[in-house]
Parts: structure tokens; sequence; C-alpha cells
């Protein structure tokens, strides 16, 4: 069975661009959800989808915003890219509607904005 | 003050020790609690999953929650070179759709 899929795993942007990132889940998952990781805030929740719905959303600006289609893949984008914006940026699936915490990761799209 | 407290080390310890890693937590309404481990340039995989309070075995691994304390644990013994990775712990509410991550504590196990 094929795990999470994040593409692009590496990319460099500068300020003031926006960004794209995607993630396939693994098949027959259908919540998605979104991390931030950087050495010095660790993990942070950006949002988290079912079933193409938004159900929570963490504590980012509104230049974060993502989507989930109906297959279960999902978008993330990041508008107006700003210095502090560089960080690893990792999907998460979860079969069920019930979140319980159990998250199967994908290793992550490194974005660096110069 | 932040909802999941996670001492971030490093801890480093000799092969064949016992390692304890630990959590302290505010929201009282968490019932989910995982331990992830993340090796470097990968994304954090599921090691050990509990629902409330309790133990939990697994090979090397015991997880401990104590809910009345707001603290959890993973213990690993007879620790290997190869278990040196940051440990994230996690922790989900009832509905909440949305799994709050510690800082996580790297751990070097020295041969």
């Amino acid at each position: 069975k094929a795990g999470v899929t994040q593409t692009p795993r590496y990319l460099i942007k500068t300020r003031g661009q926006q960004v794209t990132l995607s993630c396939s889940p693994i098949s027959g998952h259908r919540s998605v959800s979104w991390y931030q990781q950087t050495p010095g805030q660790g993990l942070q929740f950006l949002f988290e989808y079912f079933s193409e719905t938004q159900r929570n959303k963490g504590n980012f600006p509104g230049r974060f915003s993502g989507r989930q289609f109906s297959n279960s893949r999902s978008e993330m984008n990041v508008s107006t890219l700003e210095l502090g914006d560089s960080a690893l940026y990792l999907c998460a699936s979860s079969p069920g509607r019930r979140n319980t915490g159990e998250l199967f990761f994908g290793e992550g799209s490194r974005l660096t904005v110069l | 003050q932040k909802e999941v407290e996670q001492d971030p080390g490093p801890l480093s310890v000799p092969e064949g020790a016992i390692v304890s890693l630990n959590c302290t937590y505010s929201n009282s309404a968490f019932q989910y609690f995982m331990w992830y481990r993340q090796y470097s340039r990968k994304g954090p995989e599921l090691l050990m999953y509990t629902y409330s309070s309790g133990n939990k075995e697994d090979g090397r691994f015991t997880a401990q929650v104590d809910k009345s304390s707001k603290y959890i644990s993973l213990f690993i013994r007879d620790s290997q070179p190869s278990d040196s990775a940051t440990y994230l712990c996690a922790m989900e509410r009832n509905g909440g759709f949305k799994t709050i991550f510690g800082a996580g504590t790297r751990l070097f196990v020295k041969a």
C-alpha cells in the first residue's frame, strides 16, 4: 500500500511569490491534515479536511489556504511568501471520520523563501 | 503557555540504557495520546497510541498516561543507536480534528 505522497519535495521561492503544495493520501483515507514544521516552533497545525470540507483551522494568517478534492487529494497554497514561511510542510492522512490522532505522514515539502 | 510542553533535549544515552521521555499538557479534554518518531529528513511515524489513561507496551516501548497529573511518558528499554531520532508527543480530543504536538525531544543513543 503506497504511503502519503507529497510534491514537490524541495522548492525555492522568493518573497512575494506564491506556492502550491500537493498531497496524495493513503488509498482509502479521507482525512488530510497539514502541518508546518520549523526548528523554533515545532509542528504547527494548519488545517484539516474531510470529504472536501475543512473541519478545523490553525492560527495562521489568511495567506495560508487549502482545499481537498473529491478523490481526497489535497493542496495547500501560500500567497505573498515571507522569509518566515521557510519550513517543512507536512501532510498527514487518517482513515476515518473520527480523528483519533493516528496520523500517517508524508516526507514533507521543504520550502525555502529567499 | 503551550497546550503541550516537551523538553527539546538533546538527550544523549549509552546503548542499552533505559530512556524516559515525557510531556505535560494543560487541556483536560485530551483523550488520545500518541508518540511519534521522526528521523532526520523524514516525516513523523506513529510509534505508540493510547486512549485515555493507562499503560501500553509494544516490544521495547512502553507508553504511560496519567490524566490526573496531565503527564505522559514513553520508556525505551535496551536503547539502540537506531533509536536515535526526535520523539514527539501528540494529543487529540474527541471531535477536535486537530492533533497537537509537543516540540519533540532529540535522542542520541551512543554505541
